[in-house]
């Protein structure tokens, strides 16, 4: 119940060209819903995040669509570029205690030139 | 400010050796995290802060410990190294749980032989 289900595991997307990755989750006290970007040889960095009161968030290139009834939300990065290669990962927390992240087990994303 | 730091970059351990990695951040952040990171295998929990001698387990605690004197430092520390320790390892910390952003250090890659 406590695990946030991400795929695909890695994704190679020609520049331009969407990056769809995806997560769903079982609990459903979890209601805040970030993605992390992280590059090779760094620290995660939150990229974008979505609560369950909206179906949709957009920033720029990256937004998070959220299906509330299905469990599941994804991230779409529109007009791949080479500097989004990076592993993704989507995580969940709930609204209760202690309100730990749960992470997904993370996308590899490359963006060929 | 230079965020959330973490020493050393990388270690080399033999079996049965131990060792303490560690974490300060200048933030000001109540909250503190070490999470290990495995490929494929996402971001483990280990243990959390919620505040200056205050701990808690995460997920997967088992052959770590860790204490928090001040605000600024969570260091973790390691006994009796076992080559299933090998991981890289990321403190976090945030101004509060749940729904706050969590930052990241840049990591500490351990290797145990």
């Amino acid at each position: 119940q406590q695990q946030v289900k991400q795929s695909p595991q890695s994704l190679i997307v020609q520049k331009g060209g969407i990056s769809i990755i995806n997560c769903a989750y079982e609990n459903t006290a979890f209601d805040y819903f970030p993605w992390y970007q992280q590059f090779p040889g760094k620290g995660p960095a939150l990229l974008i995040a979505i609560r369950p009161d909206v179906s949709e968030k957009k920033e720029g290139r990256f937004t998070i669509s959220f299906n509330k009834s299905a469990k599941q939300f994804s991230l779409h990065i529109m007009d791949s570029q080479p500097g989004d290669s990076a592993t993704y990962f989507c995580a969940a927390s709930g609204n209760t205690g202690f309100q730990k992240l749960v992470f997904g087990t993370g996308t590899r994303l490359l963006v060929s030139p | 400010n230079a965020g959330v730091t973490q020493t050393p970059k990388f270690r080399i351990l033999k079996i049965g050796q131990s060792m303490t990695l560690q974490c300060a951040q200048d933030m000001n952040h109540n909250y503190m995290y070490w999470y290990r990171q495995d490929p494929g295998m996402g971001l483990k929990l280990i243990y959390y802060s919620v505040g200056a001698g205050i701990t808690d387990k995460g997920e997967v605690p088992n052959g770590y410990n860790v204490s928090r004197s001040t605000t600024e430092d969570f260091p973790l520390r390691l006994e009796l190294a076992a080559p299933s320790q090998t991981s890289v390892y990321f403190c976090a910390s945030s101004y509060s749980g749940g729904r706050q952003t969590q930052y990241f250090g840049p990591g500490t890659r351990l290797l145990v032989l």
